[in-house]
């Protein structure tokens, strides 16, 4: 099994709710990711994971708090968003990076979230 | 993070090889050299990698210039399913080397 798996596909809600979008894989990978995608951009970075820890954190505003239950869960909870954080939220996974080897990265299709 | 810089788009017949050149002239020397692909619709996929030798796999080949300066990914024969925006990405060696930073990317289309 080499998928990564993105719940919801879809997403839409205002700025006051609180919602969650959920990733999961079972290849027994230890690193995992989010990325933000704006249309017609590249992904760009916002969380890793590794071994269930947060190694990095590219300065994203609190309103946005990844969660990594265990190593085949990742979550992104979401809280008072604006609607300039409508996006495609894309999760990846790799191998970690022990020994310095390179581990490709599979992504899930993504989420799409609109926010009002 | 070293920069890369590709073509903004570039346009090929079916059945024909494909040359997407990157350049990457701020290459450090732990720097990877990985490319992904996104189809449309889809999240990226990882497409191949290589450190100094040229790489070959299943999807294509990668060769790398002497001085690691620029680098060139080659698609034998181009399918209409090899339409996507193709990104040439420099992943450190070092701490941070699980980390992914996307430029603009190529997008290719393939006419039939």
């Amino acid at each position: 099994d080499t998928e990564v798996t993105q719940t919801p596909k879809h997403l839409v809600m205002g700025m006051t709710n609180k919602k969650s979008l959920k990733c999961e894989q079972h290849m027994g990978h230890r690193a995992m990711y989010w990325y933000k995608q704006k249309a017609k951009k590249p992904p760009e970075l916002m969380f890793v994971y590794s071994y269930e820890k947060l190694s990095i954190n590219e300065s994203v505003p609190s309103r946005f708090s990844p969660e990594c239950p265990n190593s085949s869960l990742l979550n992104l909870h979401l809280h008072a968003l604006q609607p300039e954080d409508s996006a495609l939220y894309l999760c990846a996974s790799s191998q970690d990076m022990v020994g310095g080897l390179m581990r490709e990265q599979f992504f899930g299709p993504g989420t799409r979230l609109t926010v009002l | 993070d070293a920069k890369t810089t590709q073509p903004n788009s570039m346009e090929s017949n079916e059945e024909e090889p494909v040359h997407l050149p990157c350049n990457h002239s701020t290459i450090s020397g732990t720097d990877y050299i990985h490319w992904y692909r996104q189809l449309p619709s889809q999240g990226p996929e990882y497409v191949i990698h290589g450190l100094t030798s040229n790489v070959n796999n299943r999807m294509a080949s990668l060769a790398i210039a002497e001085d690691r300066k620029s680098s060139t990914l080659i698609l034998h024969r181009a399918t209409l399913r090899d339409a996507a925006v193709y990104y040439c990405i420099l992943r450190d060696g070092g701490e941070y080397g699980n980390k992914l930073v996307f430029g603009a990317g190529t997008i290719l289309r393939v006419k039939s």
